[in-house]
């Protein structure tokens, strides 16, 4: 069974850097994409981006001047790192295997079960 | 951008009356591109459905995904307790996007 555990700060001060990891256990890294995606009242679920494990990456066009997501294989992990973040970026963050299909996000199949980030000073 | 719409925004029932939750998409969807998952509070959405009517991995039969076009929906035939909580459908894409939820009460 696939697990999923984001790690990281749950407090970033505005204009700083979000960084946040997800680590894979009971599967190889290797073998899917993996995504990150926040939830928050205001926005409701949205999809961040996703790398493949040669190291492939895509984002969601909203956010990609400010994301960069990483893996991390023979650690199995990988990462997420937000930039100039304001109290907007405020969420829970999830981290989730993917399946993809030419380019095409088609679904999230197993999920971390979330870190709250807070955006203030 | 295909932009999904949920309704109702919450549905009142009791255990064991069907529910019937609908998930409209702004433009055509094509090759049945669309997920439903729960969510229950303090947790991560579970996958229910792909594919539209594809139930995912030990999900109860009483799950029913259908709809074809703009206009899908997701049924339960029977809900346990268990069961109410929020749903989202979900639409594949280069850039996925979300509908809003439509929580589901116990009346």
């Amino acid at each position: 069974q696939v697990q999923l555990q984001e790690s990281g700060p749950g407090l970033v001060r505005p204009s700083e850097t979000l960084s946040l990891t997800c680590t894979v256990s009971g599967g190889s890294i290797s073998v899917y994409h993996w995504s990150w995606i926040r939830q928050s009242p205001g926005r409701g679920l949205e999809w961040i981006g996703y790398t493949y494990h040669s190291g492939s990456t895509n984002y969601n066009p909203s956010l990609k001047s400010r994301v960069t997501i990483s893996v991390d294989t023979p650690k199995n992990q990988f990462s997420l790192k937000l930039s100039s973040v304001t109290a907007a970026d405020t969420a829970v963050y999830y981290c989730a295997r993917t399946r993809v299909g030419w380019e095409t996000v088609y679904f999230f199949d197993y999920w971390g079960q979330g870190a709250q980030v807070t955006v203030s000073s | 951008e295909i932009v999904l719409t949920q309704s109702p925004g919450t549905l009142s029932l009791s255990p064991g009356e069907r529910a019937t939750l609908s998930c409209r998409a702004s433009q055509s969807v094509s090759n049945n591109h669309l997920a439903w998952y729960q969510q229950k509070p303090g947790q991560a959405p579970r996958l229910l459905i792909y594919g539209v009517s594809t139930r995912a991995t030990g999900i109860p039969d009483r799950f029913s995904g259908s709809g074809s076009g703009t206009d899908f929906t997701l049924t339960i035939s029977r809900p346990e307790p268990e069961d109410f909580a929020v749903y989202f459908c979900q639409h594949y894409d280069y850039s996925p996007s979300f509908g809003q939820g439509t929580r589901l009460d116990i009346k």
